[in-house]
């Protein structure tokens, strides 16, 4: 069964360094998205991505965050200057249809990251 | 602001019984409701979707209801296994022009148990 990938699984750094968390979602599928989950926290929206270019974005995605879809497989996020705050588990999913319609969102097992 | 509330927090229950999950919601526009299966350090798995359509909708032993007047969804969990447990979380859709996010509740902690 098609399952969207992450790596790294979990990533320690130190603030102020640059990350990059890595996701290869479904082949066929058009939207994609990064969400973050802080420990014992709800889910929260980050960024949606469709056509090659962020269609929405939360408050949480300021300029220190970026996303990327560099060779048609992979979308990468990549947080520039991590801060403490930023320690969360990352989701990336997945769909074929944009979240408005009925299309199932697919995540990944999320890269844990650990600010130090 | 959209919100999701989700209850009980968390729940206990023995190994073949029922449970019943409530969520509540003030997202608008509404577009569809879906609840997930989170087991810990793992990635959301969707259990249902449902439109301002649907009252009822089954997967296996998940069944989900909404209804979109009093902005309510449950869901409930028959004969519940040990696997069941997990947390259970609520998620809804709002259509906002052409571009839409999912507003995620703050789940409810299931634990079942011999």
């Amino acid at each position: 069964e098609p399952e969207v990938t992450q790596t790294p699984s979990h990533q320690v750094t130190q603030m102020g360094q640059e990350v990059i968390l890595r996701c290869v979602p479904i082949s066929n599928h058009l939207y994609f998205y990064w969400y973050r989950q802080i420990l014992g926290q709800k889910v929260e929206f980050l960024v949606s991505f469709y056509n090659n270019e962020i269609s929405e974005k939360s408050e949480i995605f300021d300029d220190q965050f970026s996303v990327e879809r560099p060779d048609g497989s992979n979308f990468t996020l990549k947080i520039r200057s991590t801060k403490l705050e930023d320690s969360a588990m990352y989701f990336c999913a997945s769909s074929t249809l944009g979240p408005a319609n009925t299309g199932e969102l697919f995540f990944g097992e999320g890269s844990r990251l650990t600010v130090l | 602001k959209n919100q999701v509330e989700q209850s009980p927090q968390s729940l206990i229950i023995l190994e073949g019984k029922n449970c019943t999950l409530q969520c509540n919601y003030t997202v608008s526009p509404f577009s569809n409701l879906r609840w997930y299966k989170q087991d810990t350090g793992r990635g959301p798995v969707s259990l249902t979707i449902m439109t301002f359509s649907e009252n009822t909708k089954s997967n296996g032993r998940y069944t989900a209801t909404l209804d979109a007047d009093t902005k309510q969804s449950s869901l409930h969990i028959t004969a519940s296994q040990l696997s069941d447990s997990a947390s259970y979380i609520c998620v809804v859709s709002a259509k906002t022009g052409t571009a839409s996010k999912l507003t995620f509740g703050t789940g409810t902690r299931l634990q079942v148990t011999l």
